[in-house]
């Protein structure tokens, strides 16, 4: 099947710093590719909507200045936390749709802020 | 609301007993719902949708519209089958299918 490939899979940064998360399709072209976190024993809650050549739809309470995201191609987007705080520590995951509508998910980025 | 619910954080069966994971859901449309898996220090992938109505290791899933239910089912358990098992939903359509709405997830552990 087709493969989603997201990086780095673990990062630790210092509060104040700004982390970029990056989530690629690799045999395949995404137009468009979602955002999800998740709280340790938490579902995943989708963050926002990743279009390629357009701005991200996010979800009712995510701060958009907070992550920003940006689909410059069709085989990348980029989630970046800006100013981590401790509270932003958490399970990032990406996951790209195919031309037939199926959805592929990257391994995720467990992401810790001291 | 829109709203998967997972009622059961762990169901612990023996194997070869059947099992059950429970799904209801809450949308006012047409959903497509999902079931995901996510085996140990693996990444999250599908193990079935009902527009399929396929069968996956074994694995199926109805649709009850009336009870707004889409529980997963197996006659026969397999220690294999151990793992984190998500709901999901989505508001269908071309493009939505990735805007998924996740239930709590059951973990489910089979005994040998």
């Amino acid at each position: 099947g087709a493969v989603v490939s997201q990086h780095p899979s673990w990062v630790i940064c210092k509060s104040g710093t700004s982390v970029k998360i990056e989530c690629r399709s690799l045999d395949f072209q995404a137009t468009t590719m979602f955002w999800y976190r998740q709280f340790p024993k938490q579902s995943l809650m989708l963050m926002a909507t990743s279009n390629e050549g357009s701005k991200a739809t996010y979800e009712q309470g995510v701060e958009k200045d907070k992550f920003l995201i940006n689909h410059a191609s069709l085989t990348l987007s980029t989630l970046t936390v800006t100013s981590a705080h401790p509270e932003d520590s958490s399970f990032y995951i990406c996951s790209a749709g195919t031309a037939n509508e199926k959805l592929f998910f990257g391994s995720g980025t467990q992401l810790s802020v001291l | 609301a829109q709203r998967v619910t997972q009622p059961e954080k762990l169901l612990s069966v023996f194997k070869g007993a059947p099992v059950e994971l429970k799904c209801n859901y809450s949308y006012s449309g047409s959903p497509e719902l999902f079931w995901y898996v996510q085996y140990s220090r693996q990444r999250l992938q599908l193990l079935l949708r009902h527009i399929s109505r396929e069968s996956i290791k074994g694995f199926t899933a109805d649709l009850n519209k009336g009870e707004t239910s889409f529980h997963l089912k197996k006659p026969f358990a397999q220690e294999e089958d151990s793992a984190m098992y998500y709901c999901a939903l989505s508001g269908g359509g071309s493009g939505n299918t990735g805007k998924l709405i996740f239930g709590q997830g059951t973990t489910l552990q089979v005994k040998p």
